[in-house]
C-alpha cells in the first residue's frame, strides 16, 4: 500500500530535550516536505527536500532541522524544543515533475506537546 | 499576512443540499489552486485542483470555480453527504511546474447533517 508513515503519532516532551520525528514514504517520491498545523493558521511549511541531500527552508524553519540521506526518509529534528513548537506536524511527499501539479501525499500526523 | 484566506471557520449544511466553501488569495503570482480534505486523526488528502487558465473544474460531486479578477475560488459539493463532513483546506501555488510549494488557508470545517 502506497503510504507516508510518521512516528511517533503522539509525543509529550519537555523543553530542551532533543527529539526526532521520522517520516518514510514507499512511493519513490523525490519531493518531501514537513508542515505544521496550528489553529487559525492552516498548514505552514517548515522544510522541504527536492531529492536526496537537497533540502531547503520553508516558511517557518526556525528551531527545526532536517536531513535527507535516503530517498524514502525525511526526519524532522528538534534540537531544543520549546513550548511554541507544540503543534500537529505532517510529512508529505510527491513526485517533482510538474511541480504543484503533483498530488502531495500526507502522513497521518504527529501531535507534539512541549511542556 | 496570510496569502490564502478561508474566512469561514465552519459551515453546516443539510444532507442533499449544496455546500459552498470559499477561499480568497492575495498573490497574483499564484497560478495553481487545490483543495484538500482532512478527516480527524488523518492527514489531508487531495480532492480537486484548478489551473489559472481555467475558471471551472468538475469531478463528480465536486466543482471548483476560479475568479481570477476577484482572486477568489470556491468549492461546490452537490449533493452534500454526511461523509463529506471534514475540514477543507484551500491551497495555492506560485508555480504549476518546478517547485512543489503549496500555501494553505486556515481551513473550513464542514458538517453535513441528516
Amino acid at each position: 500500500e502506497a503510504q507516508v508513515t510518521q512516528n511517533p503519532r503522539y509525543l509529550i516532551t519537555v523543553t530542551g530535550k532533543k527529539l526526532t520525528v521520522t517520516c518514510s514514504q514507499n512511493m519513490n517520491h523525490e519531493y518531501m516536505s514537513w508542515y505544521r498545523q496550528d489553529p487559525g493558521l492552516g498548514l505552514r511549511q517548515i522544510y522541504y527536500s527536492m531529492n536526496v541531500e537537497v533540502t531547503d527552508k520553508g516558511d517557518v524553519p526556525e528551531g527545526y532541522k532536517v536531513s535527507r540521506k535516503e530517498k524514502r526518509n525525511f526526519p524532522l529534528i528538534l534540537e531544543s524544543p520549546s513550548p511554541n513548537q507544540t503543534s500537529l506536524y505532517f510529512c508529505a511527499s510527491s513526485f517533482t515533475s510538474g511541480g504543484a501539479l503533483n498530488e502531495q501525499f500526507f502522513g497521518p500526523g504527529t501531535r507534539l506537546t512541549v511542556l | 499576512d496570510q496569502q490564502v484566506k478561508q474566512n469561514s471557520p465552519s459551515l453546516s449544511v443539510q444532507e442533499g443540499r449544496i455546500s459552498i466553501l470559499n477561499c480568497d488569495y492575495t498573490n497574483s503570482m499564484f497560478d495553481y489552486f487545490l483543495w484538500y480534505k482532512k478527516y480527524p486523526a488523518e492527514g489531508p488528502t487531495f480532492l480537486i485542483s484548478i489551473s489559472s487558465i481555467k475558471d471551472k473544474n468538475e469531478d463528480g460531486r465536486f466543482t471548483v470555480f476560479l475568479n481570477k479578477s476577484a482572486k477568489h475560488l470556491s468549492l461546490h459539493i452537490v449533493p452534500s453527504q454526511p461523509g463529506d463532513s471534514a475540514v477543507y483546506f484551500c491551497a495555492a501555488s506560485p508555480f504549476s511546474g518546478g517547485y512543489n510549494k503549496l500555501i494553505f488557508g486556515a481551513g473550513t470545517r464542514l458538517a453535513v447533517h441528516p
